[in-house]
């Protein structure tokens, strides 16, 4: 199946600071990335769509301003978490649609954020 | 907007047990898949079931679109089965390849 290469698995930072998270289709073309929030034992919560060469699409009540989304290029998404704080430590996920059969969507393997 | 509610929320099992896991949408849908996500926290992809039946090995699913609901059936569990199970849907009025996930599984199957 199709391989979805997120990176870092694992960030722990200083609140203020800005942290950036890369999602990756290593062996097809996405025009179109999801990034995911997952707080522990809760669902995953679309927070926006990814669009390559165009802006980012925003889920209501998840701030632009903070979570910069920047798809430059057919196989990279990245998220940049601004300003963290303790509140945005969460298991962030990002997904690409492949056309390959019946299977649409494939996911990294997400990133753990802890804001000290 | 569409609405995926999953039941039972928690499941505990024995080693060699059968179970019936449910996901039900409120809206109709493009596409519907069921993903297990291991204690690391990756999302594998078991099916992608937008109508009909399917089976893999010991799992195997069951969508009935025009009721809106989704089975997916573990037969024989192993301790590998540990995880919790989602079902995702794609609102079929957007047509945006956007899962929304529903609430959740968490299945724990001990020896």
């Amino acid at each position: 199946g199709a391989v979805v290469s997120q990176h870092p698995s694992r960030v722990i930072c200083k609140s203020g600071t800005s942290v950036k998270i890369e999602c990756r289709s290593l062996d097809f073309q996405a025009t179109t990335m999801f990034w995911y929030r997952q707080f522990p034992k809760q669902s995953l919560m679309l927070m926006a769509t990814s669009n390559e060469g165009s802006k980012a699409t925003y889920e209501q009540g998840v701030e632009k301003d903070k979570f910069l989304i920047n798809h430059a290029s057919l196989t990279l998404s990245t998220l940049t978490v601004t300003s963290a704080h303790p509140e945005d430590s969460s298991f962030y996920i990002c997904s690409a649609a492949a056309r390959t059969g019946g299977e649409k969507l494939f996911f990294g393997s997400g990133t753990q954020l802890s804001v000290l | 907007g569409i609405q995926v509610e999953q039941s039972p929320p928690d499941l505990i099992l024995q080693e060699g047990a059968n179970s019936t896991l449910r996901c039900n949408f409120s809206d109709s849908v493009n596409n519907l898949q069921w993903f297990h996500q291991n204690p690391w926290g990756q999302l594998i992809n078991l099916f992608y079931i937008p109508s009909g039946t399917k089976q893999n090995g010991r799992l195997s699913a069951t969508t009935v679109a025009t009721e809106r609901y989704s089975l997916l059936y573990i037969s024989s569990s192993q301790t590998t089965d540990s995880g919790v199970y989602f079902c995702a849907v794609e609102d079929i009025s957007y047509n945006t390849d956007k899962l929304i996930f529903g609430t959740g599984t968490r299945l724990q199957v001990f020896p």
